[in-house]
């Protein structure tokens, strides 16, 4: 089945600086490549995502680039603000799949203002 | 927007017990699914459902959990007997059509805590 690994596993940098946050995953099958954010004791929230024959996507900060030879996906939020405070989780799910979306391990993103 | 809701919020039950945990997904939605997170782990896939029969499940799904739409609008998880490792949150997300057509969105969830 689809393995999805995620790094870094924390993450701090300065308000206003940009994070990245990389994740690889194994079957040349998967299509899609969601993003979610997970504030403490809430629920993930989907933030952006991004299907196989795109090769980037933005959404004002937030940006996601996608390499399917090399099947590693990245998300990149320019500007930090400490909202951005959160965990966030790569995923992966499979062309023809009813639904199982395989998450990666997490990336726990600290803003310092 | 709608929303998918869980209750309860928060369920303490004991080792072997069973429990049975609540969703209303969206009223459209045609997919319906169950995700647990492990306090400080990542999300993971537990089974899908629709048309009335689980669509896939994955191996955590064992005989000891059950799923069913009982109505029109309740879709919920039963575990039968309880162990400490069920401990976790329990996510319950629902959807239109097949992702990526319509991106998963979860309920608030449900803490479960066995004890």
């Amino acid at each position: 089945g689809e393995n999805v690994e995620q790094h870094p596993s924390t993450l701090s940098v300065q308000e206003g600086d940009s994070a990245v946050i990389k994740c690889t995953y194994s079957d040349s099958a998967s299509n899609y490549f969601p993003w979610y954010k997970q504030e403490l004791g809430k629920r993930p929230q989907l933030i952006i995502d991004i299907r196989s024959n795109v090769g980037e996507k933005k959404d004002q900060r937030i940006a996601v680039t996608l390499n399917k030879t090399a099947k590693h996906f990245s998300l990149h939020i320019t500007e930090t603000q400490p909202e951005d405070s959160a965990v966030y989780f790569c995923a992966a799910s499979m062309r023809g799949g009813y639904q199982k979306v395989t998450f990666g391990t997490g990336t726990k993103l600290q803003v310092i203002p | 927007e709608p929303e998918v809701t869980q209750t309860p919020s928060h369920q303490v039950t004991q080792m072997g017990q069973e429990v049975i945990l609540r969703c209303v997904p969206i009223s459209n939605h045609l997919y319906f699914y169950w995700y647990r997170q492990i306090l400080g782990q990542k999300v993971e896939f537990l089974v899908s459902f629709y048309n009335n029969e689980i669509s896939e499940k994955s191996e955590i799904f064992d005989d000891q959990f059950s799923v069913e739409r009982p109505d029109g609008s309740n879709f919920t998880l039963k575990i039968r007997s309880t162990k400490l490792e069920d401990s976790a949150m329990y996510f319950c997300a629902s959807t239109m059509d097949r992702v990526p057509n319509s991106p998963l969105h979860f309920g608030n969830g449900t803490r479960l805590t066995v004890t």
